[in-house]
């Protein structure tokens, strides 16, 4: 079945402490990318890459950091969470982001205490 | 300042009406407009498509209209059932095909 992964599903945390969400996808997808949903906001990008090694920033960079060194993986790293950081995360995947759809995992909420 | 908005972050229909969701953007770089579905507790699912080139695309009860002129792209369900109900985001894609930016969402919801 195809599909996009994420792992924790839910996470309560403390300022300060490193965490990783982690994003696979079974696709053989080229692009990947992520999303934060906040109230009113919609989907917010994070950081987004369009191959393995490569990898750029969306609109809301700040606090968070990426790798890509495989092409099914994509984790999402918060080296020192803080509680402005407590959202909905969605990892997504896609052949090329503007032939249409992306597929989107089942999204992490995580807070920040 | 957000490219792409939906005003409405909700909508009530009556089961077989129809419903129309409204999307403007302002980024006139934008080519490509998608329609998205997300029910709770699950991440977004594609509904529909398109492309600046045409202006309206249609896929059964779904039917997007785009008016490039007035930056103004909508949603058209027709007719209306209770399982649509679910939050829906526009979405535009740039020219360069690496991002997609977002509506803040609206929810709709269709009584029985």
């Amino acid at each position: 079945e195809a599909q996009v992964t994420q792992n924790p599903r839910y996470l309560i945390t403390v300022t300060g402490k490193k965490l990783t969400v982690t994003c696979s996808q079974n696709m053989n997808h080229e692009y990947m990318s992520w999303y934060r949903q906040d109230p009113g906001l919609g989907l917010r990008q994070i950081y987004y890459s369009m191959n393995v090694e490569v990898t750029d920033k969306g609109d809301v960079p700040e606090g968070y950091k990426v790798s890509r060194k495989e092409k099914r993986n994509f984790p999402l790293i918060l080296e020192s969470p803080s509680p402005n950081q407590t959202s909905l995360y969605f990892c997504a995947s896609s052949l090329r982001v503007n032939t249409g759809e992306l597929f989107f995992g089942e999204g992490s909420r995580l807070t920040v205490l | 300042d957000q490219q792409v908005k939906q005003n409405s972050p909700s909508l009530s229909v009556q089961e077989g009406r129809i419903s129309i969701l409204n999307c403007d953007y302002t980024n006139s770089m934008f080519d490509y407009f998608l329609w998205y579905k997300k029910y709770p507790a699950e991440g977004p699912t594609f509904l529909i498509s398109i492309s600046s080139i045409k202006d309206k695309n249609e896929d059964g009860r779904f039917t997007v209209f785009l008016n490039k002129s007035a930056k103004h792209l909508s949603l058209h369900i027709v007719p209306s059932q209770p399982g649509d109900s679910a939050v829906y985001f526009c979405a535009a894609s740039n020219n360069a095909g690496n991002m997609l930016t977002f509506g803040g969402g609206t929810r709709l919801m269709v009584k029985p």
